[in-house]
């Protein structure tokens, strides 16, 4: 069962554009939403996180949107960069010290940059 | 840098066989998590150890196991290695109070 759903697959920006990935997910109890960034060769590299609590959180030029009753949420990259050129990761989970805090990706999208 | 180590970096391995990798956390992290990411898809979820014992396990056989030791680094085994085993071994260190995990390098298994 996939329990998160990231969209689109791959994306293409050009520089200065804004980059909008989306996920949705199904299990009402997660608590935690982060996004990651990944290079190839590299492990994840945590880039900003949210709370179901919180509607938007911004850190510099990334900001996620979160919408709870739609069960739905979304990293924007604000003047994208060739540098952002990466695969991007949405996950949750249920937090807290009886879950583990086990995380759930999305499946990936792969942004492209274009100079 | 998350401060987070694994090795070996690549590894080859033929069907059949048993491998270990190794994983240490990041200096304050006393939870390990271990993932598996097959080529083009989102990790996937193993299990994790906390205080040196299993705690929460992914769709994973049994062949898969593994160990965490007093100074919480930890190891992955697999037994009796399929072909689908190919994939890149992420290991991700945290506390218990906090939800953020930190990930590794990871180490690229490849079965023949």
């Amino acid at each position: 069962q996939q329990q998160v759903k990231q969209s689109p697959q791959s994306l293409i920006v050009q520089k200065g554009g804004i980059s909008i990935i989306n996920c949705a997910y199904e299990n009402t109890a997660f608590d935690y939403f982060p996004w990651y960034q990944q290079f190839p060769g590299k492990g994840p590299a945590l880039l900003i996180a949210i709370r179901p609590d919180v509607s938007e959180k911004k850190e510099g030029r990334f900001t996620i949107s979160f919408n709870k009753s739609a069960k739905q949420f979304s990293l924007h990259i604000m003047d994208s960069q060739p540098g952002d050129s990466a695969t991007y990761f949405c996950a949750a989970s249920l937090g807290g010290e009886t879950s583990g805090s086990r995380l759930t990706f999305g499946e990936g999208t792969q942004l492209t940059v274009n100079p | 840098e998350t401060g987070v180590t694994q090795s070996p970096t690549h590894l080859i391995k033929t069907r059949g066989q048993q491998v270990t990798l190794r994983c240490s956390s990041q200096s304050g992290h006393n939870t390990v998590s271990w993932y598996q990411q097959a080529l083009g898809q989102g990790p996937q979820f193993i299990f994790q150890y906390y205080r040196e014992e299993e705690n929460g396990r992914g769709n994973f056989p049994p062949r898969f196991s593994g160990l965490q030791f007093p100074n919480y680094s930890s190891e992955l085994n697999v037994n009796a290695l399929e072909l689908d085993d190919s994939a890149l071994y992420l290991c991700a260190s945290s506390t218990q109070t906090q939800d953020t995990q930190y990930f590794g390098p990871g180490t690229r298994l490849t079965v023949l």
